[in-house]
């Protein structure tokens, strides 16, 4: 079974601009989520979509987005890029039928670098 | 506010110690912890996953074990080898049903 894949690999864009991030799960998986990296942050959930709705969403501001399409492939945008939005976008996807406590598993991540 | 701690940030060990990395984590409500690594660059990839209704899992040289009452989650790897070295997330499970994670410890077996 193919892993979960993310493209593009690496991104550069200045700031103002805007990005779409893409994120295709495991096939089978419904739910995919999305995760921010940064060295002084660390990790954290960006949002969360199952079955094409925002299931759950962490604490970031509006200009992160994301959608979720029938084929379970999902989106991220972020729109007026700032200088701190630099980071690595991480996607993970489960079944997303098992309850919260359910293994989710990463793709490789996205690395995005505002200039 | 959920927090998740990992002591300590770095630890560099020579080959074949045995060692414990240590995540502690605020949240009393908790579904599972799971134990990561992340090599540079590169994803996450899942090491152990342990439910709220158990105390321990194993895997090959891995044993990650789960103290709700105290909020302590422990990741011990025995016999370290140069290829374990790579950043080692622990990330809690709780109430808010969003996986929080601590910033890792970073690994270096030196051979």
């Amino acid at each position: 079974k193919a892993g979960v894949t993310q493209t593009p690999r690496y991104l550069i864009k200045t700031r103002g601009q805007q990005v779409t991030l893409s994120c295709s799960p495991i096939s089978g998986h419904r739910s995919v989520s999305w995760y921010q990296q940064t060295p002084g942050q660390g990790l954290q959930f960006l949002f969360e979509y199952f079955s094409e709705t925002q299931r759950n969403k962490g604490n970031f501001p509006g200009r992160f987005s994301g959608r979720q399409f029938s084929n379970s492939r999902s989106e991220m945008n972020v729109s007026t890029l700032e200088l701190g939005d630099s980071a690595l976008y991480l996607c993970a996807s489960s079944s997303g039928t098992s309850g919260p406590g359910e293994t989710q598993y990463f793709g490789p991540g996205t690395r995005l670098l505002v200039l | 506010k959920q927090e998740v701690t990992q002591i300590p940030a770095a630890l560099s060990v020579p080959e074949g110690e045995n060692l414990v990395l240590n995540c502690s984590f605020t949240d009393s409500a908790i579904y599972n912890l799971q134990w990561f690594r992340q090599d540079p660059g590169k994803g996450l990839t899942s090491l152990l996953l342990i439910q709220s209704s158990q105390r321990e899992q194993t895997s090959g040289r891995l044993n990650a074990s789960l103290d709700k009452s105290s909020g302590r989650s422990t990741l011990y790897i025995a016999a370290s080898q140069p290829g374990d070295s790579a950043t080692y997330l622990c990330a809690h499970l709780g109430g808010s049903e969003k996986l929080v994670f601590g910033k890792g410890t970073k690994l270096t077996v030196n051979p």
